[in-house]
């Protein structure tokens, strides 16, 4: 089975900091996407790559960077982490045709204070 | 612009009874949709998906969801829900070809059962 592997389950951060959230899937798939999920949002994309060093902006990017330099790994980086930014996010994976499905990693939970 | 609509945030069903979640999606043409589920503090898991074909499709854990063209929906249904059944369920749409597209999620539904 495919495994997506979110390097952290819970993080505190303060307010200000730089934010690495790493990602990992062991598959070779060619496509990843960083998602935020809020309580009545549902899951909104942040930014998405369907290849190593490319990148494309989803619906929310504002505040967040992202980073592809190998195939296996996408990090998303909050450049000054602000208090509005705490929430799941859950990193996914898929292969670049054929099956469509994704498969997800556990998710982060992030507090910024 | 593709879209989808869980209407129902919360809804509550006993242990043993039939089980019925909403989805309604906005797309020009019929689009691949999926249903995953998500239990407390996890990631999302995928339940099964339309491409094209048979319009009701079988899924994983007892799951079936029906495509219906003339109402735009993809309802989700398990005839008898266990305890285990309690999560938050999304819908989602993706456009109907392949390559590197991403997949647009309602704002999902939550279910509890009682016992």
């Amino acid at each position: 089975d495919v495994k997506v592997t979110q390097s952290s389950r819970y993080l505190v951060k303060r307010t200000g900091e730089k934010v690495f959230l790493e990602c990992v899937q062991d598959m070779d798939h060619e496509n990843m996407f960083w998602y935020r999920q809020d309580p009545g949002l549902g899951l909104r994309l942040i930014y998405f790559s369907y290849d190593v060093k490319m990148k494309e902006k989803g619906d929310i990017p504002e505040g967040y960077s992202v980073s592809r330099e190998k195939k296996e790994r996408f990090s998303l980086i909050l450049e000054s982490a602000s208090t509005n930014q705490t929430s799941m996010y859950l990193c996914a994976s898929r292969t670049g045709g054929g099956d469509y499905g994704y498969t997800f990693g556990s998710g982060t939970r992030l507090t910024v204070v | 612009a593709q879209s989808v609509t869980q209407p129902d945030i919360h809804i509550t069903v006993s242990e043993g009874a039939s089980l019925e979640l909403r989805c309604n999606y906005s797309y020009g043409a019929t689009p691949y949709l999926f249903w995953y589920v998500q239990s407390p503090g996890q990631g999302l898991q995928l339940l099964l998906k339309y491409f094209s074909g048979d319009t009701l499709v079988q899924g994983i854990k007892g799951f079936e969801a029906e495509f219906k063209r003339s109402q735009s929906s993809f309802n989700l249904r398990k005839p008898s829900v266990h305890w285990s059944d309690a999560a938050e369920y999304f819908c989602a749409v993706g456009p109907p070809n392949f390559g590197n597209e991403k997949l647009t999620f309602g704002t999902g539904t939550r279910l509890t059962i009682i016992p």
